[in-house]
C-alpha cells in the first residue's frame, strides 16, 4: 500500500532561516506529488505539485520541491521563512494507474519566530 | 475561496445520534472526496465518487458510514448511531481528472458528546 513518511513533525525556525521539510513516499510506479499548506484557521489549499518533467518544482510564496526518484523522496524548501509561513504542512502522494485516492502524510506544523 | 463548499461548518451531537454532512464540489468536477482528519494527523481518506459511481472504499469506513452522490453533483456523508472517536474533522475534496489538482472544501468539524 502507498504511504507517506514526513521526517518532522513540529519545526520551529527564526524569520529568514532557510527551509527544508522532508517527504519520502512508498510506491514503485508513476506517482503525482503534492504539497498542501493549512494556515491556521483555514482550509487545505496547494502549495505545489509535481505530475511530471522538471522534477524542481516552484509553488506559491516561494517555495519549492524537488522530486528524486531514486530517493522516493519530495522535499520542500524556502530560502527564506517568513512569520506568515506559520502554518501545518502535508506531503501527498497519488499513485498513478493503481486508483486514484491520494495519501497524505501526518503533516509538519512549522512555527516561525518574529 | 476554492470552490468547494461544505455544510454544516460545524456540529456537536450526542453519542447516538445520526449526523449527515454535505458537500458541494466544483461545478464540472466529476470526482469527489471524502477525507477524515483528526488531530495531529493529515487526512486520511475515506471514499471516492467517480461522478454518481462510489469506486472506493477506505477500511475507515465502518458499517456506520454511508455516502451518497446521487446525481453526480453534491455529495451526502452519513454516520449512524455516532460515537465519540466519531469526532474529527471531514473534508471534501473534488478534482476534474484523474491528472487535476484536487481542491479541498472547509471540512465540517464533528464533536460528538
Amino acid at each position: 500500500a502507498q504511504s507517506v513518511s514526513q521526517h518532522n513533525h513540529h519545526v520551529i525556525l527564526s524569520e529568514a532561516a532557510s527551509l527544508e521539510l522532508g517527504c519520502n513516499y512508498s510506491y514503485g510506479g508513476t506517482v503525482n506529488l503534492f504539497w498542501y499548506v493549512q494556515y491556521p484557521g483555514q482550509h487545505l489549499q496547494l502549495l505545489l505539485k509535481y505530475f511530471s518533467g522538471d522534477p524542481l518544482v516552484k509553488g506559491i510564496k516561494g517555495f519549492e520541491a524537488e522530486f528524486i526518484k531514486s530517493k522516493f523522496s519530495f522535499n520542500l524548501r524556502k530560502p527564506s521563512v517568513q512569520w506568515s509561513d506559520t502554518a501545518e504542512y502535508f506531503c501527498a502522494v497519488n499513485a498513478i494507474g493503481r486508483d486514484d485516492k491520494i495519501i497524505f502524510g501526518k503533516g509538519t506544523r512549522l512555527h516561525i519566530l518574529p | 475561496d476554492t470552490g468547494v463548499s461544505q455544510d454544516p461548518r460545524h456540529k456537536i451531537t450526542k453519542r447516538g445520534q445520526n449526523v449527515t454532512f454535505r458537500c458541494d464540489p466544483i461545478s464540472e468536477h466529476n470526482r469527489l472526496y471524502w477525507y477524515r482528519q483528526t488531530l495531529g494527523q493529515g487526512p486520511e481518506f475515506l471514499t471516492y465518487f467517480q461522478n454518481e459511481a462510489q469506486l472506493e472504499k477506505s477500511r475507515l469506513l465502518s458499517d456506520r458510514f454511508s455516502a451518497e452522490r446521487p446525481k453526480g453533483s453534491f455529495s451526502t456523508l452519513e454516520i449512524q448511531r455516532t460515537e465519540q472517536g466519531d469526532s474529527a474533522m471531514y473534508l471534501c475534496a473534488s478534482r476534474r481528472g484523474a491528472e487535476e489538482t484536487q481542491y479541498f472544501g472547509p471540512g465540517t468539524r464533528l464533536l460528538v458528546l
